[in-house]
């Protein structure tokens, strides 16, 4: 069974960083493309950022390329989130979700974690 | 950018079908992702590529696409179906994935 675990989320100060990690487990993560999906409270989705199985190709938000950075560890079975410059409105639910295929364009995603919050504010 | 249109509500009784429309510029000729979303809960896929489903998800839920309009079809509404639902496609103009806005199912 896919298990995704998401941490790193707090309140943090506008200009501010976070680094938000997502354990995998339940399958050969370096397979599979994996993407971070956000949601303010009360909204609808938004993603952020996906990053290719191997890290052949990330893309990125318009709403967050240059402040961003989708990274993923196949050693520890880890995507990562590097948050700079942080925003009022990034505060959203971070989800950790998991692609299809190893490409990360066209396939659905078909494994979803429980989120994490950042909160930015002053 | 790419924009998807979703209706914010639907609503129906139950046993009766539900339509989610989804409305896009030639959504006809992309991959079409549906996703159901419960109260305090992480979203869930329902569909893929228009008409698969995962495992689990029950036959009531289909999808179909044509034109500008695709169309999440839930059928014998129950209950338990009363979530948000959003659909999604890769654009790759811009090499974006994009959400709908979501719609929020009431079953009366």
């Amino acid at each position: 069974e896919v298990h995704l675990v998401e941490s790193g989320g707090d309140l943090v100060h506008p200009g501010g960083s976070l680094r938000l990690s997502c354990a995998a487990s339940g399958f050969n993560f370096e397979n599979y493309a994996m993407h971070w999906v956000r949601q303010a409270p009360g909204k609808g989705l938004e993603w952020v950022a996906g990053i290719s199985g191997g890290s052949v190709t990330s893309y990125y938000a318009d709403a967050v390329k240059g402040r961003f950075t989708i990274s993923r560890d196949k050693s520890e079975n880890t995507l990562f989130l590097q948050l700079d410059s942080l925003r009022d409105e990034d505060t959203a639910f971070y989800y950790c979700v998991k692609g299809r295929e190893i490409v990360l364009v066209v396939y659905a995603m078909d494994s979803w974690g429980q989120g994490t919050l950042v909160t930015v504010s002053s | 950018s790419y924009i998807l249109t979703q209706p914010p509500s639907v609503s129906e009784a139950p046993g009766k079908t539900a339509t989610i429309t989804c409305g896009g510029d030639n959504i006809g000729r992309k991959n079409v992702h549906w996703y159901q979303q419960r109260p305090g809960q992480a979203p869930v896929l329902v569909i893929s590529d228009e008409n698969d489903r995962p495992s689990g998800i029950p036959e009531r839920f289909s999808g179909s696409k044509s034109g500008n309009t695709a169309t999440l079809t839930i059928t014998r509404v129950e209950a338990g179906d009363e979530a948000d639902y959003y659909c999604q496609v890769w654009h790759s103009n811009t090499a974006h994935w994009v959400f709908g806005g979501g719609t929020k199912l009431t079953v009366l």
